[in-house]
């Protein structure tokens, strides 16, 4: 069963846009990842939030995370054409049970 | 550094054939990851090891599918007899320390099971 869901499932925006992704879950977590996939550099890891922590900030990203509504969001701001790809969140309980969510495609337009 | 290698790239197989995929993770990572990624989804956690032992295989199904990571390196997983809705992307990943880090993913093997 899946953990973390995101929403939306598809965005476009404009170039210089600002993208919010949404991710919720259902039980208690140690920490929530962001990874991003597309068709050049396959998954990659973008960004880890710890269950003690609400923000963390890494360049143009910006994710916070509420555990008493188990939901994160990613904001990517003043978005480009390389921008476009799937997001997924993941989870995972103390090193384990190591969950994906379906992903949000994310179309920036020039 | 070198990052997370897979092969082969693709595989095409026929049903009830066996297909066998290879990873290295990256040096010195302590834990590795087999995930299935089927079209438009996220990717599904097959098996999980920390070094040579097995941490999390609750959604490996074990009647078809093994894996082993023998010396706690480079890894094999297996698939014997497969089925149509075994075509997918096996993506391998590793990580430095125990699960929950940040996890480094390999480029993966694309399976196709006529």
């Amino acid at each position: 069963s899946q953990q973390g869901e995101e929403d939306p499932q598809a965005l476009s925006i404009q170039e210089g846009e600002n993208a919010t992704m949404n991710c919720s879950y259902k039980t208690s977590i140690n920490n929530l990842q962001w990874y991003r996939q597309n068709s050049g550099r396959g998954l990659v890891h973008l960004i880890l939030i710890r269950s003690n922590e609400r923000e963390k900030h890494s360049g143009r990203l910006r994710v916070t995370l509420d555990t008493s509504k188990k939901s994160s969001s990613l904001l990517i701001t003043a978005s480009r054409a390389a921008d476009t790809a799937s997001y997924f969140c993941a989870t995972d309980n103390y090193g384990q049970n190591f969950v994906f969510g379906p992903g949000t495609r994310l179309s920036v337009l020039p | 550094e070198a990052g997370v290698a897979q092969s082969p790239r693709y595989k095409i197989i026929e049903k009830r054939q066996s297909v066998a995929f290879w990873c290295n993770p990256i040096s010195g990572h302590a834990t590795l990851y087999w995930y299935q990624q089927i079209l438009g989804q996220g990717p599904k956690l097959l098996i999980q090891f920390q070094n040579n032992g097995v941490v999390d295989d609750s959604q490996l199904p074990k009647d078809r599918f093994s894996a082993e990571r023998l010396k706690g390196v480079d890894s094999t997983l297996k698939i014997q007899p497969a089925k149509l809705e075994d075509s997918a992307v096996y993506l391998c990943a590793s990580s430095l320390l125990a699960g929950g880090e940040e996890q480094f993913f390999g480029p993966g093997t694309r399976l196709t099971v006529l």
